[in-house]
């Protein structure tokens, strides 16, 4: 069964450093983009960035360049978003999910076909 | 960056009910690249539908999408009490891979 397991909640104060992992099993890690989605409460879906494991090629959203750093440690199949100073506004959830590249004919389709279950990060003085 | 704008805001709706969501694009967007997502309450999405109109695995016939160039639209046929949820496009043919607001399909 293909598994993407994300790590638990975490509650930090402002100004700290965090980095949250998502482990992939039951497919080949290093064959499929990791992309990160944040949720803010009540809000909607953010695409944050994408990571290609194999190579750890790298992509990020305007909004989150510079802001959060996205890494891979291909050896245990695990994703990584990380910051080195959280603020509030950081308070959301954080969904890990495998990017595919599947042929069709003469193309490509791209979509996000399997989910961690989120990683609630809370910040607050 | 392409801007994805979804309608309405919220659908009310009662089971049995066909829905109808749009997703307008910014730019357009070819139909490979548009996929459509479910989320309901404190879960992560769930996708239903791939390269505008194909099927994700295990996703009920009674969800159907079509569009092509900046207009798609999300159909279920008939709604089912666990189709009440939120509902997201996100489009692939261009960085950032931006979603939609979402819609939120509510019970009438």
């Amino acid at each position: 069964e293909v598994q993407l397991v994300q790590s638990g909640a975490e509650v930090k104060k402002p100004g700290e450093s965090l980095k949250i992992s998502c482990k992939g099993s039951g497919y080949s890690f290093t064959s499929y983009w990791i992309g990160w989605v944040r949720q803010m409460p009540g809000k909607g879906l953010e695409w944050m960035g994408i990571i290609y494991p194999g190579d750890s090629d790298t992509r990020y959203s305007p909004s989150f360049q510079g802001q959060v750093t996205i890494s891979a440690d291909k050896s245990i199949s695990t994703a990584y978003l990380q910051w080195s100073s959280l603020k509030a506004s950081d308070t959301a959830m954080y969904y890990c999910a495998r990017r595919v590249a599947a042929a069709g004919t003469g193309y490509y389709y791209y979509y996000m076909d399997v989910w961690g279950k989120g990683t609630t990060v809370t910040v607050s003085s | 960056e392409i801007v994805l704008t979804q309608s309405p805001g919220t659908l009310s709706l009662s089971p049995g009910e066909r829905a109808t969501l749009s997703c307008r694009a910014s730019q357009s967007v070819s139909s490979s690249y548009l996929a459509w997502y479910q989320q309901k309450p404190g879960q992560a999405p769930r996708l239903l539908i791939y390269g505008a109109s194909s099927r994700a695995t295990g996703i009920p016939d009674r969800f159907s999408g079509s569009g092509s160039g900046t207009d798609f639209t999300l159909t279920i046929s008939r709604l089912e009490p666990e189709d009440f949820a939120v509902y997201y496009c996100q489009q692939y043919g261009s960085s950032p891979e931006t979603f939609g607001q979402g819609t939120k399909l509510e019970i009438k």
